[in-house]
């Protein structure tokens, strides 16, 4: 079985700074691992994953998250944060054998002009 | 190109009743998952169909149950409705069973019972 831990609840960021949304997880065996957002009043929609290779992933919108196997940790950052990047992130896990994911609890990034 | 498409978008039930919500998956993908997301928590996994079958399931009890349809759609079924079952109901949908590629998610069916 898997879990995941999204240490922050909440996230206030001023616009242009940059932000980090932290994420660790529990398995015991090998891991894919996402990032979703969602904003009001939608479903969940994928910002990046990482499956194997290079343990820093990237979005087309400027996200990045990097694999820490050693540390357990799934870390999502963005340089400079827009107020339309406002919404509620969501990390998750899933075993390489499955689909069914594990999710956290979730962080709301509230970002503030 | 449509998405993944759920309906109705809101109901409200009352409690001991029965209800099913309905699931369209994205064009080209033959696997439906299911997720139970109650306020201010992540979403939970409760079942998924592939080949019209059970393949895998969460932690909920037998009251939910499911169905998929020949042409992939499908639907979630709960029967004697708690004030617990309140939540977003979410539909996912991927091309194969395993891991990796990503699900894409409906808007969900908000249910709320009174």
């Amino acid at each position: 079985a898997q879990s995941v831990t999204q240490l922050d609840s909440q996230v206030p960021v001023f616009e242009e700074a940059p932000v980090e949304l932290r994420c660790n997880y529990s398995s015991s065996v090998s891991v894919y691992l996402f990032w979703y957002v969602q904003y009001p009043n939608q479903g969940l929609q994928l910002l990046l994953k990482y499956l194997s290779g290079s343990t820093l992933v990237e979005s087309i919108n400027g996200f990045e998250a990097e694999f820490n196997k050693s540390q357990t940790s799934f870390h999502l950052r963005k340089p400079s944060v827009h107020i339309s990047d406002t919404a509620e992130y969501f990390c998750a896990v899933s075993d390489t054998g499955r689909r069914a994911l594990t999710f956290g609890s979730g962080t709301r990034l509230q970002v503030q002009p | 190109d449509a998405g993944v498409t759920q309906s109705p978008t809101h109901l409200i039930k009352t409690r001991g009743q029965q209800v099913t919500l309905r699931c369209s998956p994205k064009s080209g993908h033959d696997t439906v998952s299911w997720y139970q997301q109650a306020l201010g928590q992540g979403p939970q996994f409760i079942f998924q169909y592939y080949e019209e079958e059970e393949r895998q399931r969460g932690n909920f009890p037998d009251r939910f149950s499911g169905h998929q349809f020949p042409n992939y759609s499908s639907e979630l079924n709960v029967n004697a409705l708690l004030l617990g079952d309140s939540a977003l109901y979410l539909c996912a949908s991927s091309l194969g069973q395993r891991g990796g590629s990503p699900l894409h998610f409906g808007n969900g069916t908000r249910l709320t019972v009174t």
